[in-house]
C-alpha cells in the first residue's frame, strides 16, 4: 500500500491566485515528520516546510503554509499568491523510523504545478 | 559553501558495465541517501547509509552497490545486474535522525541513461 498519496497529477493556478496541494498519508507510528519539497526542471529538491506529528500548530514558511489534519492523515500543502516561479513539480515526504534505530524519507508521486500570467 | 556535490552531470552507460556516480557532502552530517527518480514519478530509497562502514539497502537495492569509507563521501554503482537503469539519480545528506525536523539536503543529481 502507498504510505504517501498525490492525487493531482496537475495543477494549474493563476499568478497571485492561492492554490492547495493534497497529500495523504499512511502509517500506524505515533512519531512521524511531513515534509514538502518542490523540484524545478532543472531538478534539485528544495525543501519547502516540515511538520511534526506531535506539532500542535499547523507550519508556515512564507508563503507556504500546511494545512494538517491529523485525523484524516493529511497534510496538504498551501502556497499563497502564485508566481511563475512556483511552477515545478512537488513532493510530499514522510519520515519514519525503521527497524534499526534510522529513519528513512518515503516521497509520493508528486504533483506538477503550473502558474500562468 | 557547504553542500552535496554529485558528479558526473550525466553519465551513458553501455550494456554489461559498470558505472559509478559520486556524492560527496562537506555539511559535517552523519547520514546520506541514494535515491532513484523515473520520470514523472516520486523518489524511491536504493541505500543508505547513518555512519561510515556500515550502510542499508532501501526499497530497490537490487542492482546496485554502495560503499562509505568516509564521511564525506557515498558512492553508488550501478552494476550490469541492474536491468533498467535509465534515470535521475539523487544524493542527500542528512544531520541528526529520529524525530529531528531537520531536512534531507540533495544534489543536483545525475542522469543516467543507456547507449
Amino acid at each position: 500500500a502507498q504510505k504517501i498519496t498525490q492525487t493531482q497529477p496537475g495543477m494549474f493556478v493563476q499568478e497571485k491566485e492561492a492554490v492547495t496541494l493534497d497529500c495523504t498519508y499512511d502509517t500506524s507510528d505515533p512519531s512521524y515528520g511531513l515534509f514538502w519539497y518542490k523540484q524545478p526542471s532543472s531538478g534539485e529538491m528544495i525543501f519547502l516546510i516540515y511538520q511534526g506529528s506531535y506539532d500542535q500548530q499547523n507550519a508556515t514558511e512564507g508563503r507556504y503554509s500546511l494545512n494538517f489534519q491529523k485525523a484524516r492523515k493529511s497534510a496538504n500543502l498551501v502556497i499563497s499568491a502564485s508566481q511563475l516561479g512556483d511552477s515545478a513539480m512537488y513532493f510530499c515526504a514522510m519520515r519514519e523510523a525503521v527497524d534499526s534505530g534510522y529513519s528513512t524519507l518515503t516521497f509520493g508521486k508528486g504533483t506538477m504545478l503550473l502558474v500562468s500570467p | 559553501d557547504g553542500g552535496i556535490t554529485q558528479s558526473p552531470k550525466y553519465l551513458f552507460r553501455k550494456e554489461g558495465q559498470n558505472v559509478t556516480l559520486s556524492c560527496e557532502q562537506n555539511l559535517n552530517h552523519d547520514a546520506m541517501y541514494w535515491y532513484r527518480q523515473d520520470p514523472g514519478q516520486g523518489l524511491r530509497l536504493i541505500y543508505y547509509s547513518q555512519i561510515v562502514n556500515d550502510f542499508q539497502k532501501g526499497d530497490i537495492a537490487e542492482g546496485y552497490s554502495v560503499s562509505r569509507e568516509k564521511k564525506e563521501s557515498f558512492p553508488l554503482t550501478v552494476t550490469s545486474a541492474q536491468k533498467n537503469p535509465t534515470a535521475f539519480y539523487l544524493c542527500a545528506s542528512g544531520g541528526p535522525e529520529n524525530w529531528s525536523n531537520q531536512p534531507q539536503h540533495f544534489g543536483d543529481g545525475t542522469r543516467l541513461s543507456i547507449l
